[in-house]
């Protein structure tokens, strides 16, 4: 596509129900980022994808969170038992490869847990 | 760990003023530097990469620079404009073992008045 593409744009649940992010990244782009920007605070790292490498999950804050990215391409972000502090923006970045290439975000899901 | 700091946090232009964001880090080893826009509701836009090696990039009415040994960036706009109003980020990749993560920096939010 022509952009990074992320579903929904909105989504609001319950604390204690689950949820998926979807992130659809740049075609040809092997590398692909998941952030957070919580309000007032910077964007925080979650979890990063590089071809068909294992992933680094060094910025995931708890067990609840866990991504998989199928074929290379489509990533899926799933939150269990969401709580109120997980309310945030989650950003998806794409780029060619990892290095130093610019990334490219999508539009980001604005997640509400009530 | 690698912190990312911007000042100011918030600024005010009329129209036409050139102006200076301010960037630092606290980790001179860096692998590279970006700077990116964020308006309001949507993803980031990157603006401006600078590697390592490099002193300074330059788009249009953008230019950053970049000063390792002293952990500072800026990122100069000229001749600004209301299209400009948003918020800038800056965001560090260093050079380590999991140096995929781009650390970000709270940003400065523009408002350029008409």
């Amino acid at each position: 596509g022509a952009g990074v593409s992320q579903s929904p744009s909105n989504k609001v649940t319950e604390k204690g129900k689950d949820v998926e992010l979807r992130c659809d990244p740049i075609s040809g782009h092997t590398a692909l980022y998941w952030y957070r920007q919580s309000l007032g605070q910077g964007l925080e790292f979650l979890i990063y994808f590089q071809g068909n490498s294992a992933p680094d999950k060094s910025g995931l804050p708890s067990d609840r969170f866990s991504a998989e990215r199928t074929g290379g391409s489509v990533s899926t972000l799933t939150i269990q038992r969401t709580q109120q502090e997980d309310s945030a923006v989650y950003l998806c970045a794409s780029s060619l490869r990892t290095g130093g290439e610019k990334l490219f975000f999508g539009s980001g899901t604005q997640l509400s847990v009530l | 760990k690698q912190e990312v700091t911007q000042i100011p946090a918030a600024l005010s232009v009329p129209e036409g003023e050139n102006l200076v964001l301010n960037c630092s880090f606290t980790d001179s080893a860096i692998y590279n530097l970006q700077w990116f826009r964020q308006d309001p509701g949507k993803g980031l836009t990157s603006l401006l990469l600078i590697q390592s090696s490099q002193r300074e990039q330059t788009s249009g009415r953008l230019n950053a620079s970049l000063d390792k040994s002293s952990g500072r960036s800026t990122l100069y706009i000229a001749a600004s404009q209301p299209g400009d109003s948003a918020t800038y980020l800056c965001a560090v990749r260093s050079n380590s073992n999991s140096g995929y993560a781009l650390n970000f920096g709270k940003g400065t939010s523009l408002l350029v008045t008409p």
